[in-house]
């Protein structure tokens, strides 16, 4: 079964630290991997693409990761700021990119 | 880049009455989505809008409780019809111009049923 598991649930951090968020997935065959920012009340935002050669992908002061080996992926955000309170949301296309796959969420809080 | 303006943004419907969410798009797309999300849940796809034929339902979700219109490739509605409080929910408009591009997505439709 097609599945994508995000860690951690939630995250709470002071202004101006880094931290990273994982992604663990399942899906096969893979086409490609996204990172989407979901601020309350709005809809997802995309940060990243990346396809299977890509293990690497910088958005500003985000940067995702990919291994297609272990089928993990990461999202380190730098310098957080207060705007980067959020729910990210990592998503997985399977085959050739028809299906999205989404993941849970991590909810992110980025307090003064 | 495509803007997808959603409407409304909110509403709070009295159960048994149903709700149209329209989903305009500022540029042509090939294809068109409806998500739901649920309170502190990720998205689910509801169904694919086809452009001059039915929509394509995923499992769990019928056309008549959730009949989707698509009738350009700029413009989408879905109904949430004989609404319930289990309707309560985000629902959210898709679209992307193919498998492996970006995929944009409305501010979505906050709706309530009391």
């Amino acid at each position: 079964k097609n599945q994508v598991e995000q860690s951690p649930q939630s995250l709470i951090i002071l202004e101006g630290k880094n931290c990273t968020l994982q992604c663990n997935y399942t899906v096969s065959p893979f086409s490609n991997l996204r990172w989407y920012k979901q601020d309350t009340g709005r809809g997802p935002v995309s940060l990243t693409i990346m396809t299977f050669s890509e293990n690497t992908k910088s958005n500003g002061r985000y940067t995702a990761t990919l291994d297609a080996d272990t089928k993990q992926s990461s999202l380190h955000i730098t310098a957080s700021q207060l705007s980067d309170s959020a729910s990210y949301i990592c998503v997985v296309s399977d085959g050739y990119g028809q299906n999205f796959v989404f993941g849970p969420g991590t909810r992110l809080s980025v307090l003064p | 880049s495509a803007v997808i303006s959603q409407k409304p943004s909110r509403d709070i419907c009295q159960r048994g009455t149903s709700l149209t969410i329209q989903c305009q798009v500022d540029s042509q797309v090939t294809m068109m989505f409806w998500y739901r999300q649920q309170p502190g849940q990720s998205l689910t796809l509801i169904a694919t809008a086809n452009q001059g034929s039915e929509a394509t339902y995923e499992s769990g979700f019928v056309i008549d409780k959730f009949p989707i219109s698509r009738p350009n490739l700029t413009f989408s509605t879905l109904t949430v019809s004989n609404m319930s409080p289990e309707d309560s929910s985000i629902y959210l408009c898709s679209a992307r111009q193919g498998t492996s591009t970006e995929a944009f997505f409305g501010q979505g439709t906050r709706l309530t049923v009391v």
